[in-house]
Formats: C-alpha cells, sequence, structure tokens
C-alpha cells in the first residue's frame, strides 16, 4: 500500500522558469518529509527536508511547502537549470530515526 | 573523505546462489538502512538496523538476511528464497535522532545485482 504518492511520473520545464514537484502522502503520523535526487545508477542524494511542525523551509532555489490538513507537500525549483535534470523522490517517516517512505519519483527535465 | 560505501557496483548471480552485497559507513551513523529500487519504482525497505547486534524487517525482508556486527558494517545476503533478486540494491544511514534530531539519511552509489 502506498503511503506516498507522485503522481506525476515525469515533467519538462523550460531553463529559467519555476519547476513545481508534488507529493501526497496518506499517513497523519508522518511529521519529517524530504526530497532526494536521484540520477541514473547513483545512489539518492538529499535535497532539502521540513518537519511538520512547519509549513515552508527554504534553501537556495529549493523550496519546500507542507500542507497538513490536505497531506500535501510540493518542491518548488527557481530558477530551474538543465543540470537540475533527474529523478526526483518525495519520502516521509514518522520520524528520522525510522525507515522512510518514498514515492516512485518524479523525472525532470529542463530543457535549454 | 566521510561516506558510504557500496560494493560491488555491479554483481552477477547464478540462480540457486546466495551472495552478500557490502556496505561500509564512516559517519559514526548510528542507524543503517537496505533499500531496493526496481525500474519505475521508489525505493522499498528491506531491513534497518538502529544499534549494533539488532535489526528489524521491513516491508520486503523475504529471501534477504543482514548482520550488524560492527557500527560501520550492515551486509545484506540477498538468499536464493529471494524470487526475484535482480534490482537496484542501496544502503543508507543516519545518526540516531534522539541524540541529534531530525536528520536526512545518506545513500551510497548503489550495487545493481543482476541474475545470470
Amino acid at each position: 500500500d502506498q503511503q506516498v504518492k507522485q503522481n506525476s511520473p515525469s515533467l519538462s520545464v523550460q531553463e529559467g522558469r519555476i519547476s513545481i514537484l508534488n507529493c501526497d502522502y496518506t499517513n497523519s503520523m508522518f511529521d519529517y518529509f524530504l526530497w532526494y535526487k536521484k540520477y541514473p545508477a547513483e545512489g539518492p542524494t538529499f535535497l532539502i527536508s521540513i518537519s511538520s511542525i512547519k509549513d515552508k523551509n527554504e534553501d537556495g532555489r529549493f523550496t519546500v511547502f507542507l500542507n497538513k490538513s490536505a497531506k500535501h507537500l510540493s518542491l518548488h525549483i527557481v530558477p530551474s537549470q538543465p543540470g537540475d535534470s533527474a529523478v526526483y523522490f518525495c519520502a516521509a517517516s514518522v520520524d528520522s530515526g525510522y525507515a522512510l517512505n518514498f514515492g516512485k519519483g518524479t523525472s525532470l527535465l529542463v530543457t535549454p | 573523505d566521510g561516506g558510504i560505501t557500496q560494493s560491488p557496483k555491479y554483481l552477477f548471480r547464478k540462480e540457486g546462489q546466495n551472495v552478500t552485497l557490502s556496505c561500509e559507513q564512516n559517519l559514526n551513523h548510528d542507524a543503517m538502512y537496505w533499500y531496493r529500487q526496481d525500474p519505475g519504482q521508489g525505493l522499498r525497505l528491506i531491513y534497518y538496523s538502529q544499534i549494533v547486534n539488532d535489526f528489524q524487517k521491513g516491508d520486503i525482508a523475504e529471501g534477504y538476511s543482514v548482520s550488524r556486527e560492527k557500527k560501520e558494517s550492515f551486509p545484506l545476503t540477498v538468499t536464493s528464497a529471494q524470487k526475484n533478486p535482480t534490482a537496484f540494491y542501496l544502503c543508507a544511514s543516519t545518526r540516531d535522532p534522539g541524540q541529534a534530531g531530525n536528520q536526512p539519511q545518506h545513500f551510497g552509489d548503489g550495487t545493481r545485482l543482476s541474475i545470470l
């Protein structure tokens, strides 16, 4: 039973524009949320996280928004760059000491 | 440089054989994890260990075994009982949240296992 869902398998955005990647979850016990970026044949690289006590966290070009009532989070990348092209995974856990539940990923393509 | 090392990067196995995937970390992390990724899928948890000499099953533990004899090492054995072992295997680690608060898991670069 998929507790973390990324309903868009792919997204294409022009360089310089905003990329918005979405994620929904079903388990109301989740209180720690993360985004990872992954290239083929490599391990995921941690991008940004947010705990349930916040609704926004920003790190450079990356911002994560959390809407607990809707059980929804999103990752905004502004401005998008061709090097951002990768698969992005949303993940959640009850707390960070426990295993992560991953979505299936969204493949982002940033075109020049 | 601190990090997580998985070896080998590519591994081939004949049907009926057990094979062990190595995961070593020098980050002084307490917790370690094994995930499996299949094409078009997210990562699924196989086993995790929060402390030496203790580990718990994840969502898809059948056909796998682990040990945690040292803090730095968390090897995964894929046994012949695993019916579909061809996948990309990822090891991760993190600090104890009881001491460090929420911390992200950091991943190795994975081992791709294929059946001959």
